[in-house]
């Protein structure tokens, strides 16, 4: 199982928007709606962000949004903050009780 | 609250064992499927083993399989890692982690703080 091919890196001015790309394939990605992100600040564990493409678990704020077109999802930060500089992955389902997971990509806020 | 605490990990030589432990409370336990995530120190995340709230459905990486068991106990409220014949590349920090449907496979919506393993002679 190959992970998923995610950028490096993006960055943004505080108020600007990202997007992050999370290409896969038919049998992960494109195959099932469980895509999820993940992210993970410098020595900490990671944190759900969206789970099923695009649901946000209760806390996680809206300027965080996921979607998927075909083989590959992406989640949009819209008016990044300094607090989302992180790393984040995402993940997916890849049938047969297994996952996935992208190579991670880092935000930096400008 | 849930809380997932990782123990057991430590610096073994190569070709050496070690098991790894993670104490789950806060959740009904016995109603979750359970994984196993790792990370090598400045890489990324990688799936390594799951395994279904009643143990009848276990899963492994094709890194990890053949040497990795996962295992769980219910009446404790924890779930077990087993690490066999292990290598330089396995080498990461070791992340626990709960499904977030009952019963089901979907993401992970708690995690552990991570125990790190060090294989090197």
């Amino acid at each position: 199982q190959s992970a998923l091919t995610q950028p490096r890196s993006v960055s943004g001015s505080p108020g600007q928007s990202v997007t992050i790309s999370c290409t896969g394939t038919s049998s992960d990605v494109g195959g099932y709606n469980y895509v999820s992100w993940y992210q993970q600040h410098p020595g900490k564990a990671p944190k759900l962000m969206i789970y099923e493409v695009s649901k946000r678990p209760s806390g996680v704020p809206d300027r965080f949004s996921g979607s998927k077109s075909g083989n590959t999802a992406s989640l949009t930060i819209s008016g990044l903050q300094a607090e989302d500089e992180a790393d984040y992955y995402c993940c997916s389902y890849a049938g047969s009780y297994s996952y996935v997971f992208g190579t991670g990509t880092k935000v930096t806020v400008l | 609250e849930v809380q997932l605490v990782e123990s057991g990990g430590g610096l073994v030589q190569p070709g050496r064992s070690l098991r790894l432990s993670c104490a789950a409370s806060g959740f009904t336990f016995d109603g979750y499927a359970m994984q196993w995530v790792r990370q090598a120190p400045g890489k990324g995340l990688e799936w390594v083993s799951g395994i279904s709230w009643n143990s009848g459905t276990t899963v492994y990486a094709d890194s990890v399989k053949g040497r990795f068991t996962i295992s769980r106990d219910n009446a404790k409220n924890s779930l077990y890692l087993q690490m066999n014949s292990l290598r330089a590349e396995d080498t990461a920090f070791y992340y626990c982690a709960k499904e977030r449907i009952l019963t089901g496979y979907s993401d992970f919506d708690y995690w552990g703080q991570g125990t790190l393993v060090t294989v090197s002679s």
